[in-house]
């Protein structure tokens, strides 16, 4: 069985500053992972996917994550937010089963 | 291309009432999901059809929730009877490919259990 473990329920920061969401998995065998973003009474919104390959990938609106398989993380990263970054994000993972299990998410707030 | 379709988005029932909820996933693709996410947690998973059969419905609480998935594209989740705990957004989601777990999601729909 695999978890996600989302370090910080909570992000505040400023508009044009940088942000790092943390997330940390554990899995016995190979994994695929993700980040989905919602937005106030939406579903879950794809921003990106590590399945293969390159172990730094980018998403949609300016976000980026890198896996780091000795530390079992998979951090998303912007460099610069705005306020429509506000938002619940998630962090999630599959292993043997194929099933995707998700963390608690973390919510992140920008200020203007 | 036409996202998930969930319906109704909002329902709010008196405990030990029943409810319905309905899901037409991305056409083409075999794979549904049932979520339920209750405030301030991530989705958790009810139950997983392969084209109109349940792989994974471990999680799912048999004595008063019930899924089908007849034909093999849309599906119906149903509560019977409804406690307050059962409060939360059930989010139904779609895969292409069972194999990565990559999913769309609809919008949800949210009980509120009185």
């Amino acid at each position: 069985a695999q978890s996600v473990t989302q370090l910080d329920s909570q992000v505040p920061v400023f508009e044009e500053a940088p942000v790092e969401l943390r997330c940390n998995y554990s899995s016995s065998v190979s994994v695929y992972l993700f980040w989905y973003v919602q937005y106030p009474n939406q579903g879950l919104q794809l921003l990106l996917k590590y399945l293969s390959g390159s172990t730094l990938v980018k998403g949609i609106n300016g976000f980026e994550a890198e896996f780091n398989k000795s530390q079992t993380s998979f951090h998303l990263r912007k460099p610069s937010v705005h306020i429509s970054d506000t938002a619940e994000y998630f962090c999630a993972v599959t292993g043997g089963s194929y099933i995707p299990t998700f963390g608690r998410g973390t919510s992140l707030i920008v200020h203007p | 291309e036409a996202g998930v379709a969930q319906s109704p988005r909002y329902k709010i029932i008196e405990k030990r009432q029943s409810v319905a909820f309905w899901c037409n996933p991305i056409s083409g693709h075999a794979t549904l999901y049932w979520y339920q996410q209750i405030l301030g947690q991530g989705p958790k998973l009810l139950i997983q059809f392969q084209n109109n059969g349940v792989v994974d419905d471990s999680q799912l609480p048999k004595d008063r929730f019930s899924a089908e998935r007849l034909k093999g594209v849309d599906s119906t989740l149903k509560i019977q009877p409804a406690k307050l705990e059962d409060s939360a957004v059930y989010l139904c989601a779609s895969s292409p490919d069972s194999n990565t777990g990559e999913l769309f999601f609809g919008e949800g729909s949210r009980l509120t259990v009185l």
